[in-house]
């Protein structure tokens, strides 16, 4: 069936430093890839997506090229801020099972000052 | 406008207990879809309704749990006889359009801040 491997939290970085959490997926078919985002106290919250291979998807300075190569579909951002704090899920849409979403298990950053 | 909105935000049951979660969807939001997260994993998959029709349940996990959405808006998921391992956070999703069809544009899932249910 259908999983998403991430990264194992959690990731504690300084300001302005370059971030990357590692997110690799088995599905069939030509799966759309998602990370979605969680701030403390809020729902989850769509971040950025890529529905076929080599598709960049990007938001609020964050990056993830969808490489079906290596089945992967890492989150990268280049200077981090104290407000990206928050828990960070990669999840695919396969064409399976095209409305379900399959999450990996969360991915905490936490930013100091 | 408004998101989608849950309640309880909190909810505390005995075991065996039956409780009810409530979710309602953003207005004029065709599918809606249930799931689970235990403590740090990520959300699973319970069930999904298009309008009032519940199209896939198959990821219930027990004969205890049961949703419904009997007007095609709010949706409420019951657990009967709660159990320990029911202990998660639960977290209601809609979307604008049917949530199906590869070639369509995606239709984004907008979630609710979640029910954290604790079973003693």
């Amino acid at each position: 069936g259908d999983s998403v491997t991430q990264m194992e939290g959690p990731v504690t970085l300084s300001e302005e430093a370059f971030l990357t959490i590692n997110c690799t997926y088995t599905a069939t078919g030509y799966p759309s890839l998602f990370w979605y985002v969680q701030y403390p106290g809020e729902g989850l919250q769509l971040l950025l997506k890529a529905t076929k291979a080599d598709d960049k998807g990007s938001n609020k300075g964050f990056e993830a090229t969808y490489r079906k190569e290596t089945t992967s579909f890492h989150l990268e951002k280049g200077s981090v801020q104290v407000s990206d704090s928050a828990v960070y899920f990669c999840a695919l849409r396969s064409g399976g099972s095209n409305y379900k979403l399959t999450f990996g298990k969360g991915t905490l950053l936490t930013v100091n000052p | 406008g408004a998101g989608v909105s849950q309640s309880p935000r909190y909810k505390v049951a005995k075991r065996g207990q039956d409780v009810a979660l409530r979710c309602d969807p953003i207005s004029g939001h065709v599918s809606l879809f249930w799931y689970q997260q235990a403590l740090g994993q990520g959300p699973e998959f319970l069930t999904y309704f298009q309008n009032e029709a519940q199209l896939d349940k198959s990821g219930l996990p027990s004969d205890r749990f049961f949703a419904e959405r009997p007007e095609g808006s709010v949706s409420t998921l019951k657990i009967q006889r709660t159990q320990q391992e029911d202990s998660a956070v639960y977290l209601c999703a809609s979307t604008l359009g049917g949530g199906q069809g590869i070639f369509r544009s995606y239709n984004e899932q907008f979630f609710g801040p979640g029910t954290r249910l604790t079973v003693l």
